[in-house]
């Protein structure tokens, strides 16, 4: 239940593309929703963040949108360059367990130039 | 400024060694955090001290002993080093326990031959 499943593993885009990495989990208590991006060699950064009381939130070309009654949550991101070649994290907190941030397996995404 | 920053960033050693990770936030932060980053990318939390308590303590070896001399700083100590410990360690911080944004330090690779 304290699960957060990250699809797909592993992502190859044409620089200009839309990739979309996508995440369930299971816990309703859940309440705070973040997305890390991590370069090599480099520890995580937070990208963006979504609570469960909006369905949408876009930062610059990252958008994030959340499905409550699903329990779904997925990332998109607007005309994607070289430079946005990472791995990507989603993760969930909150509830009874809420100290604890539990992260998806990440996705490993490639921009073709 | 580094806002979370550790030392070693690389840590070769010999099986059965012992040997210990230091960890310093400037962000003024209460809440520090130790994760294991395996060689799939997986995160996972070990340890996470609230202003010098400890909140968080993972199924970790007690081989492992994090230790906070103040809030600032946390760090990471490991007895008797197997070859399953090899694995990228991240230090990160949060202004408070819960549903915020956690900051990553860029982590200390560790390899036991």
């Amino acid at each position: 239940q304290q699960q957060v499943k990250q699809s797909p593993q592993s992502l190859i885009v044409q620089k200009g593309g839309i990739p979309i990495i996508n995440c369930a989990y299971e816990n309703t208590a859940f309440d705070y929703f973040p997305w890390y991006q991590q370069f090599p060699g480099k520890g995580p950064a937070l990208l963006i963040a979504i609570r469960p009381d909006v369905s949408e939130k876009k930062e610059g070309r990252f958008t994030i949108s959340f499905n409550k009654s699903a329990k779904q949550f997925s990332l998109h991101i607007m005309d994607s360059q070289p430079g946005d070649s990472a791995t990507y994290f989603c993760a969930a907190s909150g509830g009874t367990g809420g100290f604890k941030t539990i992260f998806g397996a990440g996705t490993r995404l490639f921009v073709k130039a | 400024d580094t806002a979370v920053s550790q030392t070693p960033k690389y840590l070769v050693t010999q099986m059965g060694n012992d040997k210990s990770i230091k960890c310093e936030q400037n962000l003024g932060h209460d809440t520090m955090y130790w994760y294991k980053q395996d060689s799939k990318k997986f995160l996972k939390i070990m340890f996470s001290y609230n202003n010098k308590e400890l909140i968080i303590n993972e199924t970790v070896p007690n081989r492992f002993s994090p230790k906070s001399p103040d809030k600032a700083h946390l760090n990471l100590h490991i007895n008797s080093l197997e070859l399953g410990d090899s694995a990228v360690y991240f230090c990160a911080s949060s202004l408070d326990r819960g549903r915020q944004p956690q900051h990553f330090g860029d982590g200390t690779r560790l390899s036991i031959l």
